[in-house]
C-alpha cells in the first residue's frame, strides 16, 4: 500500500468540464509534487509545495490550478482543458529538505474528450 | 543543462539472463541518484538509491547500480532477471532540494 494516495484513478472529462485530482500523503512530508507522464515523453515536472507554500511552477498552462490546503493534501483543479492534456497525473511527496528519497501515488489517469 | 539520459527506450531479454539498464547524468546533476520502477497501471516505486558511501548499492529483489563519478554513469544491473521483472526503469537524479531530473525510461521486456 502506498503512502499517497490520488483519486480518482481514472477520469474522462470534456474540453468544457471543470474536474479536480486529490492526492493525500500519509507520510508526515512537507513537500508535494504533480507531474504529468505522457506517451514517449520524459515525466514533467508542474508544481511543487514545500510547507503548503509553492516553490515551482513550470510553465503550466493556468488550465491547471494547484491547491495545497495542508501538507497532507494537494489539489490539482482542471477547466478547460484540451485533448493533449490526457495524460497519466502523479503526486508525489518528500520531505522536503535535502536530497531526498520522492515517493508516488499510483497516478491518476485523465482523458480529454 | 541538467539532465539524466537513459539511452535504450526497450531491452528484451531472455529469462535467466543478465541485463544492464543504462543512465547517464550531466556533471551538473547533483550526484544523488536514483532508480524507480514503475509497473503497468501504477506509479513509481523506488527500486534503489545513492546518496553517498558505497558506490555500489542493492535493492531487495537483486537489482544493483553502481555510482561511477568518472563516467557520470549509474547503470542498473540484474544477473537472473524474471518474468516478474517486466516493467519500465526510471533513472532520476536531484539538482537541488525539489527538482527531481528524470530520464525518459527504459521498458525491460523479459521474454520466457
Amino acid at each position: 500500500e502506498t503512502g499517497v494516495t490520488q483519486t480518482p484513478r481514472h477520469l474522462v472529462m470534456g474540453m468544457t468540464n471543470k474536474k479536480s485530482l486529490k492526492c493525500e500523503q500519509h507520510l508526515g512530508h512537507n513537500a508535494m509534487y504533480w507531474y504529468k507522464q505522457s506517451a514517449k515523453k520524459p515525466l514533467e515536472l508542474m508544481f511543487v509545495y514545500n510547507f503548503k507554500e509553492q516553490t515551482e511552477n513550470n510553465s503550466v498552462p493556468s488550465r491547471f490550478s494547484p491547491e495545497c490546503p495542508n501538507s497532507s493534501h494537494l489539489f490539482l483543479h482542471l477547466h478547460t482543458l484540451q485533448p493533449e492534456d490526457s495524460a497519466l497525473y502523479l503526486c508525489a511527496s518528500s520531505w522536503g529538505q535535502g536530497p531526498d528519497t520522492i515517493y508516488f501515488g499510483e497516478g491518476s489517469w485523465l482523458t480529454v474528450v | 543543462a541538467q539532465s539524466v539520459t537513459q539511452l535504450d527506450s526497450q531491452v528484451p531479454v531472455f529469462e535467466e539472463a543478465p541485463v544492464e539498464l543504462r543512465c547517464n547524468y550531466s556533471s551538473s546533476v547533483s550526484v544523488y541518484l536514483f532508480w524507480y520502477v514503475q509497473y503497468p497501471n501504477q506509479g513509481l516505486q523506488l527500486l534503489l538509491k545513492y546518496l553517498s558511501g558505497s558506490t555500489l548499492v542493492e535493492s531487495i529483489n537483486g537489482f544493483e547500480a553502481e555510482f561511477n563519478k568518472s563516467q557520470t554513469s549509474f547503470h542498473l544491473r540484474k544477473p537472473s532477471v524474471h518474468i516478474s521483472d517486466t516493467a519500465e526503469y526510471f533513472c532520476a537524479g536531484t539538482s537541488g532540494t525539489y527538482k527531481y531530473i528524470f530520464g525518459t525510461g527504459t521498458r525491460l521486456k523479459v521474454l520466457a
